[in-house]
């Protein structure tokens, strides 16, 4: 298994440029989600998944978007990127049953917005 | 503000010591996760403790959680050098879809 793979490694926009982070796990797992990390910090949920078709927002989901249309994929989408938004994203993945369990993290993604 | 907040926020210790890191949290949770973050790198998962257990452990790692006093320790016995790395305490609440993160503790052990 592969585990969780993010895409690209690494990025930078320009001020109000919009991308997609790509996101794939192949353990079958139902609960998917996006965290940014900043600097000496913990990390923050932006958006979360609890199965395909089905979305909700994290601690900071303002300027994101996602959408599951497969178990597989969990995109990240950045509508106008912002200075604010630089940071190193973390996707993850967990099997969902009376809450949120152990969660698979992917490598990461750093992106820097000019 | 954070649901789990870590102490000390910086350890340095020397190889073969023991290294304890805390983490406090505001409301009841489902159970509480550490991980471990190796600079540059994603998080792994180390271990879970439901929130009606007190006790675990997995090989040098032994977890503590006090539901009264909202807090969860996290003790790594004989230290080695690469054990150097942030660790991080996460919360999943009851019945929520979340699992919120502390600020982490860097630890630093000196071979």
């Amino acid at each position: 298994n592969a585990g969780v793979t993010q895409t690209p490694k690494f990025q930078v926009l320009k001020t109000g440029q919009s991308m997609t982070l790509q996101c794939a796990q192949d353990m079958n797992h139902e609960y998917m989600s996006w965290y940014r990390q900043d600097p000496g910090m913990g990390l923050r949920l932006i958006h979360y998944s609890v199965g395909a078709g089905i979305t909700d927002q994290g601690e900071v989901p303002n300027g994101y978007n996602v959408s599951r249309s497969t178990t597989e994929d969990f995109p990240l989408r950045l509508l106008s990127a912002a200075p604010s938004q630089t940071s190193v994203y973390f996707c993850a993945s967990s099997y969902f049953g009376q809450g949120v369990y152990e969660q698979y993290f992917g490598p990461g993604t750093r992106l820097t917005v000019t | 503000s954070q649901q789990g907040e870590e102490d000390p926020q910086a350890l340095s210790i020397q190889e073969g010591e023991n290294a304890t890191m805390n983490c406090s949290y505001k409301t009841s949770i489902n159970n509480l996760q550490w991980y471990r973050q190796n600079s540059g790198r994603g998080l792994v998962h180390l271990i879970l403790i439901r929130s009606n257990e007190r006790e675990k452990h997995s090989g040098r790692l032994r977890v503590t959680l006090d539901t009264s006093k909202k807090s969860s320790s996290l003790l790594i016995t004989a230290s080695r050098a690469a054990d150097t790395a942030s660790y991080f305490c996460a919360t999943a609440l009851n019945a929520g879809n979340m699992l919120t993160f502390g600020g982490g503790t860097r630890l630093m052990v000196k071979p």
